[in-house]
């Protein structure tokens, strides 16, 4: 299966400000998945990333707010921007296995954003 | 209504009990996963099932589509299983558990 390595692994943001999240993956994957889980809650897609193209967006989350990045098969950022404390998540990036969707999914390492 | 609810949300075991979390889900399914979250927020893929059962050490999962039903069970636990243990789903989209945690006393 995949590896995934997911920067920063935590951080401390002031409000109004904007933070980068990285997830480098060890193979090339057509679908990449970015995952927001607030304190308490279950996880919830945010989006999804496909290389060459817009990213997918859920109901509820917009691309001014969480900008995705997918240059190539095995890189993708997700931006959050403008931080407000209701920010305060654990972000977590996510891979299908070989073979689509129903094959397993591998799960970045998460950023726990505490916004202040 | 969530689409999956687990049961129960918080357990605490001694060392060596046999534990049994529990997943149901109201969608159509095409895989359900067990997944599981250590303290740091990283997240794990245990098990994919769209059948029957699986073995991996001491954990086992079976799934009833039937019924609509999954259950992890970890037999012989100790305190690294300290976990939260996630179900999710997916059919149309991929539906999350609100998690199990699981403390295992030494």
């Amino acid at each position: 299966s995949a590896v995934i390595s997911q920067k920063p692994s935590r951080d401390i943001c002031q409000r109004g400000t904007s933070l980068t999240i990285q997830c480098q993956v060890d193979s090339q994957v057509t679908m990449m998945f970015w995952y927001r889980q607030q304190p308490g809650q279950s996880l919830t897609l945010i989006a999804t990333a496909n290389q060459g193209s817009e990213a997918t967006y859920e109901s509820g989350f917009v691309i001014d707010k969480f900008p995705i990045s997918r240059p190539n098969l095995t890189f993708s950022t997700l931006t959050v921007s403008n931080m407000s404390p209701e920010d305060s998540s654990i972000y977590l990036c996510s891979v299908a296995g070989t073979g689509g969707s129903n094959y397993g999914y591998t799960f970045g390492s998460g950023t726990r954003l505490t916004v202040v | 209504k969530n689409e999956v609810e687990q049961s129960p949300q918080n357990l605490t075991a001694q060392e060596g009990e046999f534990i049994t979390i529990n997943c149901s889900y109201s969608v159509g399914i095409s895989a359900l996963h067990w997944l599981q979250q250590h303290p740091g927020g990283g997240i794990v893929s245990l098990f994919m099932l769209s059948s029957g059962k699986k073995k991996h050490g001491r954990l086992i999962a079976t799934i009833n589509i039937q019924e609509k039903h999954s259950s992890l069970h970890i037999t012989a636990s100790h305190p690294r299983d300290s976990a939260v243990y996630i179900c999710a789903v997916t059919g149309n989209q991929f539906y999350f558990g609100t998690g199990t945690s699981l403390t295992v006393i030494p």
